[in-house]
């Protein structure tokens, strides 16, 4: 059974128009991240969520925003999107403890035309 | 912040071979160590992980060895199948509640 899930799985957006990935999870997790993969590269990280504390990433550009209305759902907002932006969008959980393992979701294949 | 060196970059090997993949990682206070399997439109996986206090893991043909005085660890697959074939990360996490920073990860291909 699916346990962070992520839609749509595949999303096409106009240049500039704002488009919004979803998260959710059953986990119960208070930790959620979100990652910016590009093709052939690492999974890179735009910012977080430990409960409702929101962490962004130094790098993060602004056009990228997030909202975790609750513990189960999380956001990803590009404001404008470019064409740069295109990549896959990862979601992941993990649970406050020590060391414990992030569990991600399919992601979301964002294509900017 | 953390830094995180994964070779190499691509690896091909014959089915029954063994595969290895070698990480290094920058920051003393890291202290657990995941590998994820990423398949092709897919999101990654976890395969096994190590902490800090344990010097190997083994999981059936997969194992794990940390040298954390050197700050490296590695993945190896022994008797490796087709179906290992994907791109694999190696991460590195600093304490709890903290992202895991990736490798570059390497493209495993297995050919029968």
């Amino acid at each position: 059974d699916a346990m962070v899930i992520q839609n749509p799985r595949y999303q096409v957006t106009q240049f500039g128009k704002p488009v919004t990935l979803s998260c959710s999870q059953t986990l119960n997790h208070n930790v959620m991240y979100w990652y910016q993969q590009k093709s052939s590269q690492a999974p890179k990280l735009l910012f977080h969520y430990y409960d409702k504390d929101f962490n962004n990433e130094a790098d993060t550009p602004d056009n990228f925003q997030s909202r975790r209305p609750n513990t189960s759902f999380c956001f990803l907002d590009i404001r404008s999107p470019g064409l740069g932006d295109a990549a896959m969008y990862l979601c992941a959980t993990s649970r406050e403890g020590t060391n414990t393992e992030a569990f991600f979701g399919q992601g979301t294949r964002l294509t900017v035309v | 912040g953390e830094n995180v060196e994964q070779h190499p970059s691509t690896l091909s090997v014959q089915e029954g071979d063994s595969a290895v993949i070698k990480c290094t990682y920058s920051d003393s206070a890291s202290n657990y160590f995941p590998w994820y399997k990423q398949e092709l439109g897919k999101g990654p996986q976890l395969i096994i992980d190590i902490r800090s206090n344990v010097g190997e893991k083994k999981d059936q043909r997969i194992a794990v060895t940390l040298n954390k005085t050197a700050k490296h660890f590695s993945l190896h697959i022994t008797e490796t199948q087709p179906e290992d074939s994907a791109v694999y990360f190696c991460a590195a996490r600093v304490m709890a509640g903290t992202a895991p920073i990736f490798g570059k990860g390497t493209t495993l291909s297995v050919s029968s």
